[in-house]
């Protein structure tokens, strides 16, 4: 039972959007910011979205972050076939001084 | 180029010990946190701890406190995940990843299998 809450399994069609939650609580999303790690078949994770929203160099602006309250989401337009991977939510937890992950969600490109 | 590479994959029984690394290269290793996840097969990922190589400064997740030690060597920029005692459960691959709470860079892993 991961502290974050993902959807087990998310999937689109080449060039829709789709969008993944994460829900936490105020001692982790309510009052830290919030990443989010894109794991290819076979790959080590990679930072997709760090603080919220922010993308770090090289990251498609098909991939958006946002933040409210105690939820996150991740929002992937214009979905590529090599978008097919597992995501990851995560955020410092203040109550139990770890950084936690959601269990994460498959994404599967039709 | 930042890089963080991981030594290669481990076979080891049950109560054995086991040191593994991730050596850093093209920034300054002193500088970043270095932390150390693990993922067990067929699940997600699961944060164990953090150096800071610049002073040692370590912290642990409650879950992994005790179990394992973290290590650096900042001479070598080089961190360590070390287990004294083996268990079967610990069958995971491991990353490491530089910077705290965001990790920006990660090793390519390094899997151990614990098996009698």
């Amino acid at each position: 039972q991961s502290v974050l809450t993902q959807p087990p399994s998310a999937s689109g069609t080449p060039g829709q959007r789709v969008t993944i939650s994460c829900s936490g609580s105020s001692s982790n999303i309510g009052s830290n910011t919030v990443n989010w790690y894109q794991q290819l078949p076979g790959t080590a994770p990679k930072l997709l979205i760090y603080s919220n929203n922010q993308r770090p160099s090289g990251v498609p602006d098909r991939f958006s972050g946002s933040k409210s309250g105690t939820s996150a989401s991740l929002a992937i337009s214009g979905l590529q076939s090599e978008d097919e991977a597992d995501y990851y939510c995560a955020a410092w937890d203040d109550s139990l001084n770890v950084v936690v992950f959601g269990g994460g969600t498959k994404l599967t490109v039709l | 180029e930042v890089q963080l590479v991981q030594s290669g994959a481990e076979v080891k029984k049950p109560g054995e010990s086991l040191k593994i690394s991730c050596k850093g290269s093209g920034y300054s290793f002193t500088s970043y946190w270095i932390g150390w996840v693990r993922q067990m097969p067929g699940k997600g990922l699961e944060w164990m701890g953090i150096i800071y190589p610049g002073d040692s400064d370590t912290r642990y997740s409650p879950s992994f406190q005790g179990q394992v030690t973290i290590s650096a060597d900042k001479s070598i920029s080089t961190a360590y995940l070390q287990w004294s005692s083996l268990k079967a459960s610990d069958t995971a691959m491991y990353y490491c990843a530089r910077r705290f709470p965001d990790m920006d860079y990660w090793g390519q892993g390094t899997l151990v299998t614990v098996s009698s």
